[in-house]
């Protein structure tokens, strides 16, 4: 079985400041890892993923994120963050082999301010 | 391409009654999952549904179920409703290789 924790629920920020969204995972198993984002009365919208290969990896709208085996975590950060940003942001982990089972984290709410 | 359907967005029913819940994926995706997202418990997995078949199960009492047509749409039944099954139900289909799971606006569902 896998877990993840995200290990804040809350991260405020001012806008054009840089942002990171801590993520450790849990697994006895190789992983797939992904990072949602969810924005009020929507479903999650795929930020970026990290399947294999190069470890750091680049999503939509400025997010990249780095895949740390030997700490077992898969870190998101920004370097400047927009007001349009703030969402609830999810970690996911799969050991299928596919994303058609995902396991979340709590989510961490990302609030950005002038 | 059209994106995951979701229909309908909202429901209210009352307790003891059952519900059926929709969900149309991208065309050409075989494989639909379904999740229930509460304030408590966060997202959890419900099961996987993959040429009418279900793949994968999560953690959930048989009140909730699934099925999956020959066109790839799915659809959840809740029977004997409870206070608790209050939730958004998020419906994902995922890319033929595997590797990406898109997800629809879900259906809010309120227990009275």
């Amino acid at each position: 079985a896998q877990s993840v924790t995200q290990l804040d629920s809350q991260v405020p920020v001012f806008e054009e400041a840089p942002v990171e969204l801590r993520c450790n995972y849990s697994s006895s198993v190789s992983v797939y890892l992904f990072w949602y984002v969810q924005y009020p009365n929507q479903g999650l919208q795929l930020l970026l993923k990290y399947l294999s290969g190069s470890t750091l990896v680049k999503g939509i709208n400025g997010f990249e994120a780095e895949f740390n085996k030997s700490q077992t975590s898969f870190h998101l950060r920004k370097p400047s963050v927009h007001i349009s940003d703030t969402a609830e942001y999810f970690c996911a982990v799969s050991s299928t082999g596919t994303a058609s089972k995902l396991t979340f984290g709590t989510g961490t709410r990302l609030q950005v301010t002038l | 391409k059209a994106g995951v359907t979701q229909t309908p967005r909202y429901l209210i029913k009352t307790r003891g009654q059952q519900v059926t819940l929709s969900c149309s994926p991208i065309s050409g995706h075989r494989s639909v999952s379904w999740y229930q997202q509460t304030p408590g418990q966060g997202l959890q997995f419900l099961f996987e549904y993959f040429s009418e078949t279900q793949r994968n199960k999560g953690n959930f009492p048989g009140r909730f179920s699934g099925r999956q047509f020959s066109n790839s749409r799915s659809e959840m039944n809740v029977s004997t409703l409870e206070l608790g099954d209050s939730a958004l139900y998020l419906c994902a289909s995922s890319s033929p290789e595997g590797g990406k799971a898109f997800f629809g606006q879900g259906t809010r569902l309120t227990v009275v």
